[in-house]
């Protein structure tokens, strides 16, 4: 199993402000995913994050509007920036079990509230 | 994205048994999952199915995957007011990357 730890666990922003999301696992991972959970909604792929190379987003997710990093093969972060209201959501960092049968393992998330 | 749908709502008595289905597009899913999100809480992995496999069994659940129509179900016995959550389909496709459909509320009468 692995063991994510993500900060901020919550915060209030305001409109036109960013935030960045950090994401740390406690052991070395190839890649690292990001996701959100709109309210009442399922999980969205953002983009897939990989050490040494640019993340690759999903349709709808622009590096403007969410750039990642990832310096490392336990840390990444994500950035939501010029948030408006509808950026509100719990954002989710996650990765995979090594033996690679796919068990996500979920960060407890951020919740952002975008004012 | 993939696309990954499963029905909104299901609503069993206790004691009877769930099937909540799910339908998937992406012909390359490797692996397919049934997680649980119970209300404010986090995702638990249920059980998952490799995609060259009809069937798995797991306790009270059953999985049962017809990949040539890509459709998944799980089958819960028994079902106990516990199980009351938000049961997620989701697909692992060739380039590891995972798809979640909509969720499907299970509500639980007693």
């Amino acid at each position: 199993s692995a063991v994510i730890s993500q900060k901020p666990s919550r915060d209030i922003c305001q409109r036109g402000t960013s935030l960045t999301i950090q994401c740390q696992v406690d052991s070395q991972v190839t890649m690292m995913f990001w996701y959100r959970q709109q309210p009442g909604q399922s999980l969205t792929l953002i983009a897939t994050a990989n050490q040494g190379s640019e993340a690759t987003y999903e349709s709808g997710f622009v590096i403007d509007k969410f750039p990642i990093s990832r310096p490392n093969l336990t840390f990444s972060t994500l950035t939501v920036s010029n948030m408006s209201p509808e950026d509100s959501s719990i954002y989710l960092c996650s990765v995979e079990d090594r033996s690679n049968t796919g068990e996500l393992f979920f960060g407890e998330g951020s919740r952002l509230t975008v004012l | 994205g993939e696309d990954v749908e499963q029905s909104l709502f299901l609503s069993v008595r206790e004691g009877d048994s769930s099937v909540i289905n799910c339908t998937y597009t992406d012909s390359s899913s490797t692996y397919l999952y049934w997680y649980k999100q119970e209300p404010g809480a986090g995702l638990q992995l249920l059980t998952y199915i490799f995609s060259n496999m009809d069937m798995k069994q797991d306790q009270r659940l059953t999985v049962l995957l017809n990949k040539k129509d890509k459709h998944l179900s799980l089958r819960i016995a028994d079902t106990q007011t516990g199980d009351s959550a938000i049961y997620f389909c989701a697909e692992k496709n060739n380039f590891n990357k995972f798809y979640f459909g909509s969720g499907t509320k299970l509500n639980v009468k007693p």
